[in-house]
């Protein structure tokens, strides 16, 4: 499968700590993205880093890329009760003319006030 | 902003029912994409259009047709559902070359 892995699968944290997610994937990438997903709802879109790219900021949001190992990290900052969600990563990897998404199964992350 | 509109947030349906599952974006945008998420496995796709009366398979079709008749909607259909079928079902669209998906708030089926 090209399917992204996260990790971990669940981390829960306290109120203005930070919070560190995984995401390894198996194939050549156009560009890998974070969607979160509140309890019961759709995903929405965090961030996109290219495959020429290293790091990416957006607000509290860090986005780290290693097309050498394969990996990407997704940093948030002073988190915050709000930031309770599922975090997954998805990798857009070339197929020819339209390319799509390949989601992993998510990390859930619980931030205690 | 984008838009994604799911018929129904949810649905209660009997074995054996065809069921209609409707999507409808309002941004122009050329993909359209259903996948459904269940505990433990993630999302999976199972068809999706990058063009009116296109369509193509995703990783787990079976059981499932998908309609595209105008740009802005894209129907799943299942044809016969079963209680396997049990799931979230959720919609997105994306804009051409450009594959940030926009999602619906999802649909949660449950075939009894």
């Amino acid at each position: 499968s090209q399917q992204g892995e996260e990790d971990p699968q669940a981390l829960s944290i306290q109120e203005g700590e930070n919070a560190t997610m995984n995401c390894s994937y198996k194939t050549s990438i156009n560009n890998l993205q974070w969607y979160r997903q509140n309890s019961g709802r759709g995903l929405v879109h965090l961030i996109l880093i290219r495959s020429n790219e290293r790091e990416k900021h957006s607000g509290r949001l860090r986005v780290t890329l290693d097309t050498s190992k394969k990996s990407s990290s997704l940093l948030i900052t002073a988190s915050r009760a709000a930031d309770t969600a599922s975090y997954f990563c998805a990798t857009d990897f070339y197929t020819g003319a339209n390319s799509k998404l390949t989601f992993g199964k998510g990390i859930t992350l619980s931030v205690r006030p | 902003d984008v838009k994604v509109t799911q018929s129904s947030r949810y649905l209660v349906k009997r074995t054996g029912e065809k069921v209609f599952l409707e999507c409808v974006q309002d941004m122009d945008h050329e993909n359209m994409f259903w996948y459904r998420q269940d505990p433990g496995l993630g999302l999976r796709l199972i068809y999706f259009s990058y063009d009116v009366k296109m369509k193509e398979k995703g990783d787990i079709p079976e059981g499932y047709s998908v309609s595209r008749e105008k740009k802005e909607r894209f129907s799943l259909i299942l044809e016969s559902a079963s209680t396997n079928q049990t799931s979230m079902y959720l919609c997105a669209s994306s804009a051409g070359g450009r594959n940030i998906q926009y999602f619906g708030a999802g649909t949660r089926l449950s075939v009894l």
